[in-house]
């Protein structure tokens, strides 16, 4: 099973600044991997995949980058509707099971 | 734009069988264009994926469930079922349902909790 690692587990960030949030894999997953974002009492909802490619209706200020081991989610300009849980998932098992970080969690500073 | 709805008891005795539904409108659960995934999160904790379907019956299960999980589809109702056999405590969650376009998970449900309690 491929394990992923987000770090921080806990990141806090003024709105208006930049967050950086990281993601590695145990092995590499190539460019098969996705971003979500959780609020809470809320299902997940798809940001990023093939770890770059914004999902439809996704603002531009959330960038996905990286490739193989490690990849990184963006957000540009914090803005007060993005302080969530963010989840990186690796689809490149065939067949699954596909697998999901622990998550971080981006709060207000 | 694909919907999902879980529906099924929110509480079941430890021992017992879980028996969730999950309701899609906004098309066909026969397209083809999605596999048709459940994904469970204890509270306060991350995301596990529990197995898929596709529109043909063919399944993947995540092998630390796999001896107790069973997904189908009714294309009839455009609906699709889990069942988990045997739960404990530790199966106590939130249950989504969702579409997965081939890896991404691109809609989800809702959510739905069961707890597993006598």
């Amino acid at each position: 099973e491929i394990v992923m690692t987000q770090s921080p587990a806990t990141l806090s960030v003024s709105p208006g600044e930049r967050a950086t949030l990281s993601c590695r894999a145990s092995q590499s997953v190539s460019s098969n991997l996705a971003w979500y974002q959780q609020k809470p009492g809320q299902a997940p909802r798809l940001l990023i995949y093939g770890a770059s490619t914004r999902a439809t209706g996704i603002p531009a200020r959330f960038s996905g980058s990286g490739s193989g081991t490690e990849f990184t989610l963006t957000i540009s300009s914090l803005q007060s509707e993005d302080f969530a849980v963010y989840y990186c998932q690796q689809y490149n098992n065939w067949p699954p099971p596909y697998t999901f970080g622990q998550g971080t969690k981006l709060e207000i500073k | 734009q694909v919907q999902l709805q879980e529906s099924g008891p929110g509480l079941v005795k430890p021992s017992q069988t879980l028996s969730l539904t999950c309701t899609v409108s906004g098309g066909s659960i026969s397209s083809g264009s999605y596999y048709w995934s459940w994904i469970r999160q204890p509270a306060g904790k991350g995301l596990e994926w529990i197995g898929r379907i596709y529109t043909s019956g063919s399944t993947n299960y995540n092998p630390s469930l796999k001896s107790r999980v069973t997904i189908s589809v009714d294309t009839s109702k455009n609906q699709f079922s889990l069942k988990l056999s045997s739960v404990t405590a530790a199966d106590t969650a939130v249950y989504y349902c969702a579409a997965e376009g081939g890896g991404p998970f691109d809609y989800w449900g809702q959510g739905t909790l069961v707890t597993v309690s006598s």
